[in-house]
């Protein structure tokens, strides 16, 4: 156990369906991470977060995907419309985050998404 | 957009060091490489993380040569629950994102 919390830890919904996840960082991490697996590949990033700020966000992030973190701890990622070619591992990771670039991101154990 | 390359799977036997090397052009100069394993049905676990030359910690060696194009993550005499997926991490800065790229993984498989 990393500290770090998702919920759900599965999630089964029908195509066009929206989902939110939730993710509880290390509570004195600034940095939160949301990440997407699917079987065989590593983790794609999708976004991160400087506190409640959102920082990042990848070219691939379609417009469906949306990210908050309104007070800078708890973060939400919700999928509206979802499809079948969303499901996936979703990860988060937090981190103390700071100047230097070294940053260890430490996961959660991540939600499955399965979308029929 | 950082490329990184890993070997797909590697096999080892218990008490063999094992050598993992990955290949990543682009990497920013601010930018540290990370690597991470990853057992199934769980997210990725930090292993180590270095700038460049040699890091050591408890668990594994890490050695960056001077261009920074390559990493090599070594795990002295390994065991059977050292099996798992292991990810090379860098950051590449795209622009103004800033795309973290994990390697495609390499499978290590430790054989008795």
């Amino acid at each position: 156990d990393t500290g770090v919390s998702q919920d759900p830890r599965h999630k089964i919904t029908k195509r066009g369906q929206n989902v939110t996840f939730r993710c509880d960082p290390i509570s004195e991490h600034n940095r939160l991470y949301w990440y997407r697996q699917t079987l065989g590949q590593g983790p794609e990033f999708l976004t991160y977060f400087q506190n409640e700020a959102q920082l990042e966000k990848s070219r691939l992030l379609s417009d469906r995907f949306s990210a908050e973190r309104p007070k800078g701890s708890f973060s939400t990622l919700e999928i509206q419309r979802t499809e079948q070619g969303d499901s996936a591992m979703y990860l988060c990771a937090s981190s103390l985050g700071g100047d230097s670039a070294a940053d260890e991101q430490f996961f959660g154990p991540g939600t499955r998404l399965t979308v029929l | 957009l950082a490329k990184t390359t890993q070997p797909i799977s590697m096999d080892s036997y218990e008490g063999q060091e094992v050598n993992i090397t990955c290949s990543h052009n682009n990497i920013a100069t601010n930018d540290y490489i990370t690597w991470y394993q990853q057992f199934p049905s769980q997210g990725p676990r930090f292993i180590i993380q270095g700038y460049k030359t040699k890091v050591t910690n408890e668990v594994a060696s890490l050695f960056i040569p001077a261009d920074r194009k390559s990493s090599t993550l070594s795990l002295p005499r390994v065991s059977l629950s050292d099996t798992a997926v292991y990810y090379c991490l860098v950051g590449d800065m795209d622009g103004s994102a800033r795309q973290l790229t994990f390697g495609s993984g390499t499978q290590l498989t430790v054989l008795p």
